[in-house]
């Protein structure tokens, strides 16, 4: 059982540089999202898909962008990585999103630091 | 907008002690609740959820309640295990809203 699978696990960058972190799941679900997770701040959603084919900002999109591939994949790039950028990144999937109350489906996180 | 408030940590405590997180929220609407738990290394896993006013939900030995007139759902458990440290979140989504707005996660360390 797969679930959701982020690649890499761990990330060293320097500031500038671009990097695209890869998210697939396999449970054939509608919804993904990217959440980033800092210190004392708990989850804060970056982009989300609620769908094949659309894509919406969340809270913290500046300096993201992100791409939909098809149902299974959702990639997170970073253009111009900068020092603020430095979190554990986690991708999650959801049936049909969570308005429908389905829960999400969280990857294992990739650690990403920019120096 | 929705929110979630969590009670900070960390939290230690023995083992068979009793815990409690508490969890308070603001949402427009009737939000939907969750607790998640995350254990080291490792990412978010849903440990119980309730949809409307007065549900309870449970999971291993966890139990939260929907208290709309408090606009809470705190997590408790009558007697942790070492296996229960973690880090545990709090969560919302509201009504035709695919987004989940998560507390800022509480800490808790259980000692043999």
């Amino acid at each position: 059982n797969a679930g959701v699978t982020q690649t890499p696990k761990f990330q060293v960058l320097k500031t500038g540089q671009s990097m695209t972190l890869q998210c697939a799941q396999d449970m054939n679900h509608n919804s993904m999202y990217w959440y980033r997770q800092d210190p004392g701040m708990g989850l804060r959603l970056i982009y989300y898909s609620a769908s094949e084919g659309t894509t919406d900002k969340g809270e913290v999109p500046n300096g993201y962008n992100v791409s939909r591939l098809n149902k299974r994949e959702f990639s997170l790039r970073l253009e111009s990585a900068a020092p603020s950028q430095t979190s554990v990144y986690f991708c999650a999937s959801s049936e049909l999103g969570a308005r429908d109350n389905q829960p999400q489906h969280f990857g294992d996180g990739t650690r990403l630091s920019i120096l | 907008g929705n929110s979630v408030t969590q009670m900070e940590g960390p939290v230690t405590l023995s083992e068979e002690a009793f815990l409690t997180i508490n969890c308070t929220y603001t949402a427009t609407g009737y939000p939907s609740l969750f607790w998640y738990v995350q254990y080291p290394g490792e990412g978010l896993q849903l440990l119980l959820k309730a949809t409307k006013a007065d549900d309870k939900g449970s999971n291993k030995g966890f139990e939260a309640t929907y208290r709309k007139e408090t606009t809470s759902f705190h997590l408790e458990k009558g007697s942790v295990q070492v296996s229960d440290s973690a880090v545990y979140f709090c969560a919302l989504s509201a009504n035709n809203d695919y987004k989940l707005s998560f507390g800022a996660g509480t800490t808790v360390t259980v000692r043999a």
